[in-house]
């Protein structure tokens, strides 16, 4: 299993506040992941990063896969309650998907 | 077209009883997956089929623990006898094993052992 650590762990913010998580491993990755779950539902796939350095951007989103492809980050401008959820990174080799412990996010209105 | 549908969403048991575990994945997926989420643990692949064919049940805990997938359309995770150490949330997930890596989740069974 390699390993795949999220931080912070909880992180409860305002509204319109901006935050960065971060999606670290020692391992080295073809592709990184990024789910989020809201409370009572499975998770859902925002986007996928696939380059070293690649940015991708979905609304307030922005993604970021590091140059050495070993970890990522997802940065949230102004943050609404409805991004209020819990925050997976994970990777896959074939059909083997590992997921990140996750961070969970709360935004306060 | 409907998402992944799981059943029950919620399952209270006593410790020794059995519990199984249903899934329908979306028609046209050829992959199906079995997580067991949890706290301590997060979300972990309990096992996988391709094709209704188990392929990897490394992560399955113990021989307490089965899946089954008759068809394409249905898939089971059974429990015999369950522990309150089993108390977790159970997803089910399904996708297609060619093209996009997306794979589609099911809302979960929320299962507590007593």
């Amino acid at each position: 299993t390699q390993l795949l650590e999220q931080s912070p762990q909880f992180l409860s913010i305002q509204e319109g506040e901006n935050l960065t998580v971060y999606c670290n491993s020692s391992s080295v990755f073809s592709s990184l992941q990024w789910y989020r779950q809201e409370p009572g539902e499975g998770p859902v796939l925002l986007v996928t990063v696939v380059t070293g350095g690649e940015v991708k951007k979905l609304k307030r989103l922005t993604f970021q896969f590091g140059d050495a492809r070993k970890d990522s980050s997802l940065h949230i401008t102004a943050a609404q309650p409805g991004d209020t959820g819990l925050y997976l990174c994970a990777h896959n080799t074939g059909n083997q998907f590992y997921f990140g412990t996750g961070t969970s996010l709360t935004v306060i209105p | 077209d409907a998402g992944v549908i799981q059943s029950p969403r919620h399952e209270v048991t006593e410790m020794g009883q059995e519990v199984t575990l249903r899934c329908k994945p979306i028609s046209g997926h050829n992959s199906l997956f079995w997580y067991r989420q949890t706290m301590m643990r997060g979300l972990e692949l309990l096992i996988y089929f391709n094709n209704n064919v188990p392929i990897d049940d490394s992560g399955m805990p113990e021989d307490r623990f089965s899946a089954k997938m008759p068809n394409a359309s249905f898939s089971t995770l059974k429990i015999q006898p369950s522990e309150p150490r089993d108390s977790a949330v159970y997803f089910c997930a399904s996708r297609r094993t060619s093209g996009s890596y997306e794979q589609y989740f099911g809302p979960g069974t929320r299962l507590t052992v007593t």
